[in-house]
């Protein structure tokens, strides 16, 4: 069965500066995707970031952009200029050509002004 | 735009009781799923459905039961509330080719059960 772990359950960072949240993931698949959800206090689940196994080239969203290790199963995710807008839950996610998601259980992101 | 509307946003229940939790989209997307959060968790698939007519378990379909004789709607239901449902439940939706599409989600149902 897939996992998806995040190992940093609380995070802080300087407004201004960049912050890089971890995810690593088990699975035996080949073809697969994987997400960074944010949910700020609103609850509201926000698409931050995704990745197609299949392509090399890393995602990039404005601000955000991931390291995509395949062999190493890790999909770390980059704040740059963290902003107070950035501070949420973020949420690493893996979904299979069964169209199935499995979330980690989350990092918490403080922005220190 | 709509997007994906959930009701109620809040309900208490109490043990025992049955109650169902409405999704729906206006988005005309083929894909629709239900989630819960329980606290300091990540989201888990409770039931997905990839069309009307069409609906598939997921990581923890236990208790729970759905149907989708339309596009636009999803519901959920709870037969026999247990204070182990309590928790927060998002229907989000996808278009066509499921999750190489990005999921649009509800704002969420906080449910208790007492």
């Amino acid at each position: 069965a897939q996992t998806v772990t995040q190992s940093q359950p609380e995070m802080s960072v300087q407004e201004a500066e960049t912050v890089t949240l971890s995810c690593t993931y088990d699975t035996s698949e080949s073809d697969y995707y994987l997400f960074w959800y944010k949910q700020p206090p609103s609850r509201q689940m926000i698409l931050v970031i995704r990745q197609e196994a299949y392509k090399q080239q890393n995602a990039t969203e404005n601000r955000f952009s991931v390291n995509f290790q395949k062999a190493a199963k890790s999909f770390s995710l980059k704040i740059s200029d963290s902003q107070l807008g950035d501070a949420a839950m973020y949420f690493c996610a893996y979904g299979n050509r069964d169209d199935k998601i499995i979330f980690g259980k989350g990092t918490r992101l403080h922005i220190l002004p | 735009n709509a997007g994906v509307t959930q009701t109620p946003k809040f309900r208490i229940l109490k043990i025992g009781q049955s109650m169902t939790l409405q999704c729906t989209q206006d988005m005309n997307h083929n894909y629709m799923y239900w989630y819960r959060q329980d606290p300091g968790m990540g989201l888990k698939l409770i039931y997905y459905s990839v069309g009307a007519g069409i609906t598939d378990k997921g990581e923890v379909p236990n208790g729970y039961n759905v149907s989708r004789s339309t596009t636009e709607d999803f519901p959920l239901r709870l037969e026999l509330a247990a204070p182990s449902q309590t928790s927060v439940y998002f229907c989000a939706s996808s278009d066509r080719g499921g999750l190489r599409q990005p999921q649009h989600f509800g704002d969420g149902t906080r449910l208790s059960i007492l």
